[in-house]
């Protein structure tokens, strides 16, 4: 079935570091899934971070950047420089087009002063 | 930006009680969802809901019944619970089931069932 892997956290940099965290993927169910980080901060829900749905093409917010590989079968998170604010649980997801999103495991975001 | 509310925020409970949660959206989404999250997963689908009356099961559905009354409620119920359904609970919301549409949350409620 449809599934993603991450980095395993807690994954820890310091302030004005630059952040990558992997993401791959395996879509059985379609052949050109739709991409998504969300992001987790303490006490409050999961809220989309950025989406992709094509491949080649490359989706960025709040200084977070991923692209769809489609021949890696990637879409890696990367920020140049973080801030302790960033600190969250950053989950890559996989939707295949009904009505489901399967979610990579999360992971936890520490960054130090 | 689109509002999902979960009630309680923590629960406790005891093998073999009763547990219901509930959800409420206030942006006329069409689709509902329940997920739980345990340490080391990812979030995994229990149930979801295209509209009042509708139920589509998840990948996790044992032991979880669900009810969508209303389009903006959804509850998650537990008539037996055991303590492997110890979790941290979400309830999302969308305007389509499409894919590319995106899913807004509520902020959890965790249960402990001892």
């Amino acid at each position: 079935g449809d599934s993603v892997t991450q980095t395993e956290g807690p994954v820890t940099v310091s302030e004005s570091e630059s952040l990558i965290i992997n993401c791959t993927y395996s879509a059985t169910s379609i052949a050109y899934p739709n991409l998504f980080w969300y992001v987790r901060y303490p006490g409050e829900g999961l809220q989309l971070l950025l989406k992709v749905i094509t491949a080649g093409q490359k989706g960025s917010s709040r200084g977070f950047e991923a692209t769809y590989n489609k021949e890696t079968t990637s879409f890696h998170l990367q920020k140049a420089s973080v801030q302790e604010s960033d600190s969250a649980v950053y989950y890559c997801a996989l939707g295949e087009g009904n009505n489901r999103i399967f979610f990579g495991d999360g992971t936890q975001l520490v960054v130090k002063p | 930006e689109a509002a999902v509310t979960q009630s309680p925020r923590n629960k406790v409970t005891v093998t073999g009680g009763n547990v219901t949660l509930s959800c409420r959206q206030t942006n006329s989404h069409n689709y509902m969802y329940w997920y739980r999250q345990d340490t080391g997963h990812g979030l995994r689908l229990i149930h979801y809901s295209y509209g009042a009356g509708n139920l589509q099961i998840g990948d996790v559905p044992d032991g979880y019944k669900a009810t969508r009354t209303t389009q903006e409620d959804f509850f998650l119920l537990l008539e037996l619970a055991s303590p492997s359904q110890t979790s941290l609970y979400f309830c999302a919301s969308s305007v389509t089931g499409g894919a590319p549409d995106t899913q807004y949350f509520g902020p959890g409620t965790r249960l402990l069932v001892l």
